[in-house]
């Protein structure tokens, strides 16, 4: 079974330029979350998606960012104009979507590494 | 806020010797899970605990959670120098939700 896979791996881009990172995850996960990892700080929830839907986005620092998931599958996420504070690691997750009380893993892929100069 | 928070921040110890991490976290939560970074690339689930459970295996690991403490441990027996990476608790206040992550703890296996 393929993981989550992510695009690009690596970025580097100018502030006030837009950067779009993609997340493929993995086959049947309906849950698809985005995160963050600004250096030497924890990592932090962006954006939880379930299938097409926008079910939590109470992460989203501001509204240079945008999330999409057409369709259900893959998501996008888009900073325009990009800061010099955006810079950071950004995963995606996924996950079967859990009933009542249950909960599944969360599988993370590879990162998107964003530089802003 | 931060919820997960892990102790110590980093750790170095002789191959062999087991490694023991702790995280502790503010509010109730469905399950815990353990993730581990090796440097620059993704994060790796190494294993998620319940609220009703108490202890977990998995192969070298052990983990622990004390919900009456709001505590877990993560521990590594018989190290190996490709254990070093960076290990983060990360709790799920309910089923679907986020993780929220502390800011984990770096650990170094020396050869």
């Amino acid at each position: 079974e393929a993981g989550v896979t992510q695009f690009p791996s690596h970025s580097v881009i100018e502030k006030g330029q837009t950067v779009t990172l993609r997340c493929d995850p993995i086959s049947g996960h309906d849950n698809l979350y985005w995160y963050r990892r600004v250096m030497g700080k924890e990592i932090k929830f962006l954006l939880h998606f379930v299938k097409e839907s926008k079910q939590d986005e109470s992460g989203m620092p501001n509204n240079r960012f945008l999330a999409e998931r057409t369709g259900g599958t893959y998501s996008t996420l888009k900073v325009q104009p990009a800061e010099l504070e955006d810079s950071g690691v950004y995963f995606c997750a996924s996950s079967r979507l859990a009933g009542g009380t249950g909960t599944d893993t969360q599988y993370f892929g590879p990162g998107t590494r964003l530089t802003v100069l | 806020s931060q919820q997960g928070e892990e102790d110590p921040q980093a750790l170095s110890i002789q191959e062999g010797e087991n490694a023991t991490m702790n995280c502790s976290y503010k509010t109730s939560i469905n399950n815990l899970q353990w993730y581990r970074q090796n440097s620059g690339r993704g994060l790796v689930h190494l294993i998620l605990i319940r609220s009703n459970e108490r202890e977990k295996h998995s192969g070298r690991l052990r983990v622990t959670l004390d919900t009456s403490k709001k505590s877990s441990s993560l521990l590594i027996t018989a190290s190996r120098a490709a254990d070093t990476a960076s290990y983060f608790c990360a709790t799920g206040p309910s089923g679907n939700t986020p993780l929220v992550f502390g800011k984990g703890t770096r650990l170094s296996v020396i050869a």
